[in-house]
């Protein structure tokens, strides 16, 4: 079974340039949630989706953070204008509404964000 | 914030078990107690988890006091892949409850 998909992997830009995220979520798996990791600190929830309906966006700074599920597979996350401290690694995970892996969060490699 | 305490930091030798505490002293009764891994440059991965019973998986062992309000993560026969952060987090069953890491414990496996 394939895992999480991002990209890019890594990401470099000078502040207050524009930048996007891509998910591919594992097939089947209704509910996708995008993190953010500050180095030293446990991601933070940034958003959760289930299908293409936002669950819980109340950590997401929605004056420059923007995030998509369109047909509610994969998923966009995008940062207009970037600051500074939103140099980070992104994250984005998936989990299905019922079975045996109710339980787990499936997380990708997450995207390295850095911003000069 | 993050229900659970733990240790910033832990060392282990190669081939022991590795015992990681955390205290949950306001753990609800309807939370569960969760763990999850993050090796260096991976995402978080997925151990166990645990309502009120000790449970046993084959990555590792949960065991929760009677009062629910501290637990201890065991890692049988540590290896050096075991190397990571360990996050405890505790949170209701629910569809939609979300999980809230705090900053972990980081565990090293020693040669």
């Amino acid at each position: 079974e394939a895992g999480v998909a991002q990209s890019p992997r890594y990401k470099i830009i000078e502040k207050r340039q524009s930048v996007a995220f891509w998910c591919n979520p594992i097939s089947g798996h209704a509910t996708l949630y995008w993190y953010q990791q500050i180095l030293g600190q446990g991601p933070k929830l940034l958003i959760q989706f289930q299908n293409n309906g936002v669950v819980d966006d109340s950590q997401l700074p929605k004056d420059r953070f923007s995030a998509e599920r369109l047909k509610g597979v994969d998923s966009t996350l995008k940062i207009q204008p970037a600051k500074l401290e939103d140099s980070a690694v992104y994250l984005c995970a998936s989990n299905p509404l019922s079975g045996r892996q109710l339980d787990e969060q499936f997380f990708g490699p997450g995207t390295r964000l850095t911003v000069l | 914030d993050a229900k659970t305490t733990q240790p910033t930091s832990m060392d282990c030798a190669e081939g022991r078990a590795a015992n990681l505490p955390c205290n949950h002293s306001t753990i609800s009764g309807n939370e569960y107690v969760y763990w999850y891994r993050q090796i260096h440059s991976q995402g978080p991965q997925y151990i166990i988890h645990g309502l009120k019973n000790n449970e046993t998986n084959e990555m590792a062992s949960l065991i929760i006091t009677e009062d629910r309000k501290s637990s201890t993560l065991i890692l049988p026969h540590a290896t050096l892949r075991d190397t990571a952060v360990y996050y405890c987090i505790v949170r209701a069953r629910l569809l939609g409850d979300k999980i809230i890491f705090g900053k972990g414990t980081r565990l090293h496996i020693l040669p």
